[in-house]
């Protein structure tokens, strides 16, 4: 009974660069949220998909972020022409729950912009 | 006992003694609330969670008490061990029922 996976678990870009972000709920979850933590921090809530559709996506950067949830596959979140302070971990967690309770959370993306 | 430390306050426990790690929510029409255990490197881990209904809730080594009034949140682990030295943070579910807002965290540390 695998638990949420995320990958790649270090991710290292240029300024500029393009950053992928993968999430896989555990099974029978079709709930995912992202989550952003800076150094020292608590984690900051970004966007919360279902299948197919954004629910909320108040905590995403206006520009430059997106997310997505498709029918089949990974949930994705997206970062084009990164800057250093996108630098931090990127956690998703899932859940069966249409509430949010019982938000399981995968071992995160640490990305590092140069 | 407890110090702020640069950025995280610690908790530093002796070996099987209690820790009890505190945490301030902000907002009163929050419903339910968890806390979590972060490990170096890894993602949160579900602890013990609560419902605003409840003064306390008990697990394995673990309880929470919740005090509405004052809008205050607690940990408690028995017989603390070496094994529980991490980050702590609480989170509160708000009123748009699915987001967590989390709080800034406690580091544990305990002394074998």
């Amino acid at each position: 009974n695998a638990g949420v996976m995320q990958n790649p678990r270090h991710l290292v870009r240029r300024r500029g660069q393009e950053a992928r972000l993968r999430c896989s709920p555990m099974k029978g979850h079709s709930h995912v949220y992202w989550y952003r933590q800076l150094p020292e921090e608590g984690l900051k809530f970004m966007v919360y998909l279902q299948k197919e559709n954004i629910i909320d996506e108040s905590g995403m950067p206006k520009e430059r972020f997106s997310a997505e949830f498709p029918k089949e596959g990974p949930s994705i979140l997206r970062i084009q022409q990164v800057v250093r302070g996108d630098s931090a971990a990127y956690f998703c967690a899932s859940s069966p729950r249409e509430d949010g309770e019982t938000q399981y959370f995968g071992p995160g993306t640490r990305l590092l912009v140069l | 006992g407890e110090s702020v430390g640069l950025h995280l306050p610690t908790l530093s426990v002796q070996e099987g003694d209690n820790s009890i790690i505190n945490c301030a929510y902000s907002n009163s029409a929050s419903d339910y609330f968890i806390w979590y255990k972060q490990e170096s490197g890894k993602g949160p881990q579900f602890i013990i969670d609560i419902r605003s209904n409840m003064d306390k809730r008990q697990g394995q080594r673990v309880t929470v008490l919740l005090n509405k009034t004052v809008k205050h949140l607690s940990l408690q682990i028995a017989a603390t061990q070496p094994g529980d030295s991490a980050v702590y943070f609480c989170a509160e579910q708000g009123d748009s029922s699915y987001k967590l807002i989390f709080g800034s965290g406690t580091r544990l540390l305990v002394r074998p």
